[in-house]
């Protein structure tokens, strides 16, 4: 039972313009909410994160969006650059579970020149 | 570069063989965490040490065990092993006090022929 899904396993963007990447989970009681990138060949590299109190969090070109609601979140990158290139994990995590992160199966985000 | 050392980087046996896997944490990180990645899946959690005593466990199969020293480095052991368990294998570490941010190292690559 996959309790976090990134549903589009690649996006192509164009230089310049918005990569959104989204994620859907399905327990409620996840409260904390990360992103993460992954170069070939190295380890994921945490980028940004929310809380389940908050809606959004910027951190320079890097915005997480997150409805509770509708159980979704999702990162918005902008403006794309080609080094941005990477696969992209989001993670959940739930009080209490010692920080243990459940992934998705990662976005390969293209941003073409 | 996270701080966070895995040995070895590639690791090549055959079915039946038993293997082990070391990581080093950040400085100052008290808590350990393992990944599996295989091929199209997202990154499973396995198991979890803080300051050498395990706080949570995962998809983790008999076969596999850890284990976290005195000196904080932690080592992954497989036996038995499979074609199936061919992976990645990452290693987390994250700070004393709790936090989700984990810090992720290069991963030791395991194939299994």
């Amino acid at each position: 039972d996959q309790q976090v899904k990134q549903n589009s396993p690649s996006l192509s963007v164009q230089e310049g313009r918005i990569s959104i990447l989204n994620c859907d989970y399905t327990n409620s009681m996840f409260d904390y909410f990360l992103w993460y990138k992954k170069y070939p060949a190295e380890g994921p590299t945490f980028l940004i994160s929310i809380s389940s109190i908050k809606d959004k969090n910027e951190d320079g070109r890097f915005t997480v969006f997150l409805n509770k609601s509708a159980k979704h979140l999702s990162l918005h990158i902008v403006p794309s650059q080609p080094g941005d290139s990477a696969v992209y994990f989001c993670a959940a995590s739930l009080y209490g579970s010692n920080y243990k992160l459940t992934f998705g199966k990662g976005t390969l985000l293209t941003v073409n020149p | 570069d996270s701080g966070v050392t895995q040995t070895p980087k590639h690791l090549i046996t055959a079915t039946g063989q038993r293997v082990t896997l070391r990581c080093s944490p950040r400085s100052g990180d008290l808590s350990v965490y393992w990944y599996q990645q295989s091929l199209d899946q997202g990154l499973q959690f396995l198991i979890q040490y803080y300051n050498g005593e395990e706080r949570a466990k995962g998809n983790i199969l008999e076969r596999f065990s850890a284990q976290q020293f005195p000196d904080l480095h932690s080592e992954l052991n497989l036996s038995s092993l499979e074609l199936g368990d061919s992976a990645l294998y990452f290693c987390a570490s994250s700070l004393a006090g709790g936090t989700n941010e984990q810090f992720f190292g290069p991963g030791t690559r395991l194939t299994v022929l």
